[in-house]
């Protein structure tokens, strides 16, 4: 079945850039995307990407698509300690019926002041 | 903001209660999923439904059972809770084409 693969922990400081890393099995994934997950409530999407794209930028957010390596990053510029939550990465594939998202275990971003 | 409500946010039952978890939304979509988020963060999905009167079974196997009588009601129930029981449980619902989800702020069950 697909899988879905990132680091678990992040650490940056306030100010710097984070990039946060995903990789990818199903080479039919036709969207990818990221979710943001503060403390004690659901997920919030951030962005996504069609796969036929790059690159796709928004404000601080830039997605880096590779599909060749099935990998898929997020930067997010100047970050903030509001950006301290935990970012889910999920793909969603071609296949007839498929309606499901894969979700990666989720990388914690801790931004220190 | 997504239109998509869970009711309760926090609940602390005993052993062997019966509990139902609402989730609500007002957007129309025909798919909805209830996933279950243990503390090491990972997603699980449960249950979902591509309209009324669907339900399926997810990929973690769980004791709880849904129903969808109508398209903007999703409810899941415990007949007997444990305190295996106790963890987040995360409902969405999707958009048709990008399969985009939208999630309510969860339900903690917590099981004594």
């Amino acid at each position: 079945g697909e899988d879905v693969e990132q680091s678990l922990f992040l650490s940056v400081r306030e100010g710097d850039s984070s990039v946060i890393n995903c990789t990818y099995t199903d080479s039919s994934s036709t969207y990818l995307y990221w979710y943001k997950q503060e403390p004690g409530a659901g997920l919030q999407l951030l962005t996504y990407i069609f796969s036929n794209m790059d690159m796709k930028q928004d404000q601080r957010l830039t997605v880096l698509l590779n599909k060749k390596d099935k990998h898929l990053s997020l930067r997010i510029a100047d970050t903030q300690t509001g950006d301290s939550a935990i970012y889910f990465c999920a793909e969603k594939d071609s296949g007839a019926g498929s309606y499901q998202l894969t979700f990666g275990k989720g990388t914690k971003l801790s931004v220190i002041p | 903001e997504a239109d998509i409500y869970q009711t309760p946010r926090y609940l602390v039952i005993g052993t062997g209660k019966k509990i139902t978890l609402e989730c609500s939304q007002t957007m129309g979509h025909d798919k909805m999923y209830w996933y279950q988020q243990d503390p090491g963060m990972e997603l699980h999905l449960i249950h979902y439904s591509y309209g009324v009167n669907s339900t399926e079974k997810g990929d973690l196997s769980s004791e709880s059972t849904v129903s969808r009588i109508r398209t903007e009601h999703f409810p899941l129930t415990l007949e007997s809770a444990r305190p295996s029981h106790t963890s987040q449980y995360l409902c969405a619902s999707s958009v048709e084409n990008t399969g985009e989800l939208f999630f309510g702020e969860g339900s903690r069950l917590t099981v004594l």
